[in-house]
């Protein structure tokens, strides 16, 4: 498999504006995950999505962090009033969940945000 | 809180040496994953191990699991330019998020 899709592939915008990035997972795919990935460390969980159902957000993901999946297909992460730190590389994941297998995430290229 | 560190973070060797580089934790995984990461790009899967022990052959690039499922180690032979990138070890809790490791930046020289 070839991983998710995301766009745009840059954002740069200003602190305080908000912005929003888009997940397509691989096609059939029930579960979608976002990390974010800061320069020099690994991807960091953030949220993730069975379907539609949002079933688990990190401590990371502060009340400025929105993220939706409508149709259990793609699905949206919106930031609100950005911030300098908010600067990152924003990764999607999917997978086809199985019970009792394990579950192999295939990553999008990410978004790489910059806060000005 | 499951952390994973990895060694070492830097290695630089010539083209057709042989390399190492190891994951490890306190915690016990029920899976650990491999991936490499281009620069601005995502990460891309490589293996994933799930039985304590095993041992897994991708090419030039040998995979293992420890057998208490604690840790982890890549191991190149005869590295190649190609091979240049960061790996990532990710551990998996179950059904849910990967934990991943720092990293291993690694470049080969021509």
């Amino acid at each position: 498999d070839t991983g998710a899709s995301q766009n745009p592939r840059h954002k740069i915008t200003k602190r305080g504006q908000n912005v929003t990035f888009r997940c397509d997972p691989i096609s059939e795919h029930n579960r979608l995950y976002w990390y974010r990935q800061t320069l020099g460390q690994g991807p960091e969980f953030l949220t993730y999505f069975q379907n539609e159902a949002q079933l688990e957000k990190s401590r990371l993901l502060s009340d400025r962090f929105s993220a939706e999946r409508p149709k259990g297909s793609f699905s949206t992460l919106e930031i609100q009033r950005t911030e300098q730190g908010d600067s990152a590389m924003y990764l999607c994941a999917s997978s086809f969940f199985v019970l009792a297998s394990t579950d192999t995430q295939y990553f999008g290229p990410g978004t790489r945000l910059t806060v000005l | 809180t499951q952390l994973l560190e990895q060694s070492p973070q830097f290695l630089s060797i010539q083209e057709g040496e042989n390399l190492t580089v190891y994951c490890n934790s306190s915690s016990v995984f029920s899976s650990l994953q491999w991936y490499r990461q281009e620069p601005g790009e995502g990460p891309v899967l490589l293996v994933t191990v799930v039985t304590g022990g095993e041992v897994k052959k991708l090419k030039r690039l040998t995979f293992q699991f420890g057998d208490a499922r604690k840790d982890s180690s890549l191991h190149i032979t005869a590295a190649q330019p190609g091979d240049t990138g960061l790996y990532l070890c990710a551990g998996g809790g179950g059904n849910e998020k990967l934990t991943f490791g720092t990293g291993t930046r690694l470049t080969i020289i021509p």
